[in-house]
């Protein structure tokens, strides 16, 4: 499969669930990024990785845990969220975090609804 | 810091009319511009680009100059269909690498 593939497409947990979202992606990228979909806000970047390695954690509550084990792999582990943290996941790959001249290629994201 | 804003939304348009969606920059360096497309119920898909001025970045019918002199970057289709209803969202790779995104419109065409 090509592309960026994030599972599950939803997701609905309690405030007290523990639960992990998982990105995959086939297309030789070494940079791997998660940003956070709200209504009637701009896209957050929340996390990135380059090469297996976190560069950015843009103040970030602890209760998201991003995790990328390899190049191709990347997970949010979530616990103890609020409600204000429904929204759309989304999980995007780049040839790698210096390439300043190639874009993103996103997957289709993982709605989540925190009750 | 860098940053990208684009026109407010939303822009309903009839079938076969042209399409101008702005975008304006702020930017210390040279960035590299682009433009996305949402789907409903989808992720950000790149439609186009241009890493340096007077560069076209074309796709789909769909057209964009850097203008390094009015800091812009605007959108444009000849004529629009149906299908391209959907959200599109400017952004710059700035000098910390980082990708930053407009507000997004929402385009709505109409047959």
């Amino acid at each position: 499969e090509t592309g960026v593939t994030q599972t599950p497409r939803h997701l609905v947990m309690g405030m007290t669930n523990k639960k992990s979202l998982k990105c995959e992606q086939h297309l030789g990228h070494n940079a791997m990024y998660w940003y956070k979909q709200s209504a009637k806000k701009p896209l957050e970047l929340m996390f990135v990785y380059n090469f297996k390695e976190q560069t950015e954690n843009n103040s970030v509550p602890s209760r998201f845990s991003p995790e990328c084990p390899n190049s191709s792999h990347l997970f949010l582990h979530l616990h103890t969220l609020q409600p204000e943290d429904s929204a759309l996941y989304l999980c995007a790959s780049s040839q790698d975090w210096g390439a300043r001249g190639y874009g993103y290629t996103f997957g289709s994201g993982t709605r989540l609804t925190v009750v | 810091g860098d940053s990208v804003t684009q026109m407010e939304g939303p822009v309903t348009l009839s079938e076969e009319a042209f399409l101008t969606i702005n975008c304006t920059y702020t930017a210390t360096g040279y960035p590299s511009l682009f433009w996305y497309v949402q789907y409903p119920g989808e992720g950000l898909q790149l439609l186009l680009k241009a890493t340096k001025a007077d560069d076209k970045g074309s796709n789909k019918g769909f057209e964009a100059t850097y203008r390094k002199e009015t800091t812009s970057f605007h959108l444009e289709k000849g004529s629009v269909q149906v299908s391209d209803s959907a959200v599109y969202f400017c952004a710059l790779r700035d000098n910390n690498n980082d990708m930053r995104f407009g507000a997004g419109t929402r385009l709505t065409v109409k047959p």
